[in-house]
């Protein structure tokens, strides 16, 4: 079955760059997206197809994805982007999500 | 504006069966397929399945086949999950979710917005 891999957590300075990769094969050819859960909330999409940020998002929020990488960029991170990070793709007709990434703002 | 709104916790024995509401509200409510996606206590999120709150059909990943069931009630813009066997291991939160977008292929859509979520715990 498919996988996306994330790393377990990553951390950042405010004001700096975090960048959250998710690994699957040839991910490149099909739609990433990406999610934010802050505890006790239910997750909200802040990445569609790649590289779209949904109205109230942030532009500080950015994405790509090529190869067999979509990465999730916060620009000039804040202590509020402190989360959990999920990267979701359909596979044939199943839905798929990457481990999770913890974004540590300290 | 879009509202899904789930139904409360639920406390079930092992072997039993849970069902979950989901009451969508905001718009046409047979257009936008909805997912049940569940996140099991400090882990991640597992996807269970999809229905087409127009005409019923549904599509569940191997790992639920047999034993969740989704329907939908157009006169209340309900859809339901029902769970059966229950067993510790499905002791999570469960969460509806609509897809993004009218109009764009499923497999390029995506989940927003999410209900607020269901705990079901299963224990003897």
């Amino acid at each position: 079955s498919y996988e996306l891999i994330q790393p377990p957590s990553v951390s950042v300075s405010p004001g700096q760059t975090a960048s959250i990769t998710c690994s699957g094969d040839k991910l490149g050819d099909k739609y990433a997206f990406w999610y934010q859960q802050k505890p006790g909330q239910s997750p909200v999409v802040v990445i569609y197809q790649d590289t779209k940020r949904p109205s109230g998002i942030p532009e500080r929020f950015s994405g790509s994805n090529s190869g067999n990488t979509a990465t999730l960029t916060i620009s000039g991170t804040q202590a509020m982007d402190e989360a959990d990070y999920y990267c979701q793709a359909w596979d044939r007709s199943a839905v798929v999500f990457g481990g999770g990434t913890r974004l540590t703002v300290l | 504006q879009v509202r899904l709104e789930q139904s409360g916790a639920e406390v079930k024995k092992p072997g039993a069966s849970v069902k979950v509401s989901c009451k969508a509200s905001g718009y046409t409510f047979t257009s936008y397929y909805i997912h049940w996606v569940r996140q099991a206590p400090g882990q991640g999120l597992e996807w269970m399945g999809i229905i087409n709150p127009s005409g019923g059909g549904t599509t569940y990943p191997q790992k639920f086949q047999g034993r969740v069931t989704m329907t939908r009630d157009t006169s209340t813009s309900t859809v339901y999950m029902e769970l059966s066997s229950l067993r510790s291991e499905d002791t999570a939160v469960y969460y509806c979710a609509r897809e993004g977008s009218f109009g764009v292929v499923i497999t390029s859509n995506w989940f927003d917005p999410w209900g607020q979520g269901t705990l079901v715990t299963v224990s003897s």
